[in-house]
């Protein structure tokens, strides 16, 4: 099956400061990833899709400016938190289409944001 | 646009029974169905999926689900829970490839011993 990777699984920062989380896939190459943001014992929100070489599509009530997405290359998108509050403290997950798998949908193992 | 319904937010079976978990869907144009679990401080998993063709699907984990056009279902099931199913289960809908998942509000399953 194919493999999404999230990293760091865990950051803990400073209240103002900004925070990159890297979404990749490893095994093959994703022109669509999506981000999802899940609050604790709730189902997932949808963000964004990231599209390679575009600009991320945003969901209605999304802060683009504070939730920047860059797809740079097929195997890797990245979201940034930009000057973060408590309120962002959240589980953040990416996921890849896995076009060689029938388009199949992998999520990655999620990164847990702490804002202090 | 699409949603997904799943019924009951706790559901609870002895080890050794009948897991179901209920899904509905809403679809203007045929849906593209899946189901994945969850487990603490994990990302998510996918069980099975549905897209085209034989309409009973079966996944890992002894999992399985059928697609019921007349009844818009797509109940989740196994024979037989293992304590290690104790997990949050999420059903999803998207109606094509390349096209975002909607999800329903998961279900959290509780096995007893």
């Amino acid at each position: 099956g194919a493999v999404v990777s999230q990293h760091p699984s865990w950051v803990i920062c400073k209240s103002g400061t900004s925070v990159k989380i890297e979404c990749r896939s490893l095994d093959f190459q994703a022109t669509t990833m999506f981000w999802y943001r899940q609050f604790p014992k709730q189902s997932l929100m949808l963000m964004a899709t990231s599209n390679e070489g575009s600009k991320a599509t945003y969901e209605q009530g999304v802060e683009k400016d504070k939730f920047l997405i860059n797809h740079a290359s097929l195997t890797l998108s990245t979201l940034t938190v930009t000057s973060a509050h408590p309120e962002d403290s959240s589980f953040y997950i990416c996921s890849a289409i896995a076009g060689h798998a029938g388009n199949t949908i992998y999520f990655g193992e999620g990164s847990w944001l702490t804002v202090v | 646009a699409q949603s997904v319904t799943q019924l009951g937010s706790h559901v609870s079976v002895s080890e050794g029974a009948l897991v179901l978990l209920r899904c509905n869907y809403s679809s203007s144009v045929p849906p593209y169905l899946f189901w994945y679990v969850q487990y603490p401080n994990q990302g998510l998993q996918l069980l099975l999926k549905y897209t085209t063709g034989a309409t009973l699907v079966k996944g890992i984990n002894g999992f399985e689900a059928e697609f019921k056009k007349s009844e818009t279902s797509f109940h989740l099931t196994k024979p037989s829970a293992h304590m290690s199913d104790a997990a949050e289960y999420f059903c999803a809908v998207n109606t094509g490839f390349n096209e975002k998942l909607t999800f329903g509000t998961g279900t959290r399953l509780t096995i007893i011993p």
